[in-house]
């Protein structure tokens, strides 16, 4: 049981490229998300999804996008970086499923992060 | 929309002291969830202690406890006797039912030997 796992854990992309941050949970989550972390800063949440072929925006969704085409998998597009995109990445995922519902529901299960830096 | 405010940006005490950490939230939605996550210097997100906006009863869990204020919007955070492994950032959260996060901007906890 891994749990939540994001790849890479470090990336440098040169202003104009593109990537895509990987993030897949073996939990059977239906909640997913990725958050950024700027230095000393929270976290602001970018995209979450409900479900399977379900996304949402949250706060700061300019410059990404996502998908979720199974429960696992829920990657990160960064289409055009920008040096505003410096940041620290988490993906997490909760369960609002029984049993997780009664013991864990809601509770957010985050990735190690994924460092990215634009120049 | 929803909002989590942390006041308090940094707080240092001598280790064995308690602290309280401070949050404000802000909700239309009737049915919600809090949250309080540790950040320690290694950066992992660390869960703590839940709260279900319909379930007032504040509680202890060995040297943590919450106090949960639904007519203040206030959900505190208190670390009884600290000691210097607590010293992290501590984040305060707010989850809707429809599944939306929102975090607060931290608490940079510091405690001193």
């Amino acid at each position: 049981n891994a749990g939540v796992t994001q790849t890479p854990k470090f990336r440098i992309l040169k202003i104009g490229q593109s990537m895509t941050l990987q993030c897949t949970q073996d939990m059977n989550h239906n909640y997913m998300y990725w958050y950024r972390q700027d230095p000393g800063m929270g976290l602001k949440l970018i995209y979450y999804s409900v479900g399977a072929g379900i996304t949402d925006k949250g706060e700061v969704p300019n410059g990404y996008n996502v998908s979720r085409s199974t429960t696992e998998d829920f990657p990160l597009r960064l289409e055009l970086a920008a040096p505003s995109q410096t940041s620290v990445y988490f993906c997490a995922s909760s369960s609002t499923r029984p049993p997780q519902a009664s013991s864990g529901a809601n509770v957010l299960t985050f990735g190690a992060g994924s460092r990215l830096t634009v120049l | 929309a929803q909002k989590v405010t942390q006041a308090q940006t940094e707080i240092s005490v001598v280790e064995k002291e308690d602290v309280t950490l401070d949050c404000v939230y802000e909700t239309r939605d009737t049915t919600y969830y809090l949250f309080w996550y540790k950040q320690p210097p290694s950066g992992e997100l660390v869960f703590l202690i839940r709260r279900n906006s319909f379930d007032e009863q504040n509680e202890i869990s060995g040297r943590y406890s919450w106090n949960f204020q639904k007519s203040t919007s206030s959900f505190n955070f208190t670390i009884t006797a600290s000691q210097v492994v607590d010293s992290a950032v501590y984040f305060c959260a707010l989850r809707t039912n429809a599944g939306k996060s929102t975090f607060g901007d931290g608490t940079t906890l510091t405690v001193k030997p």
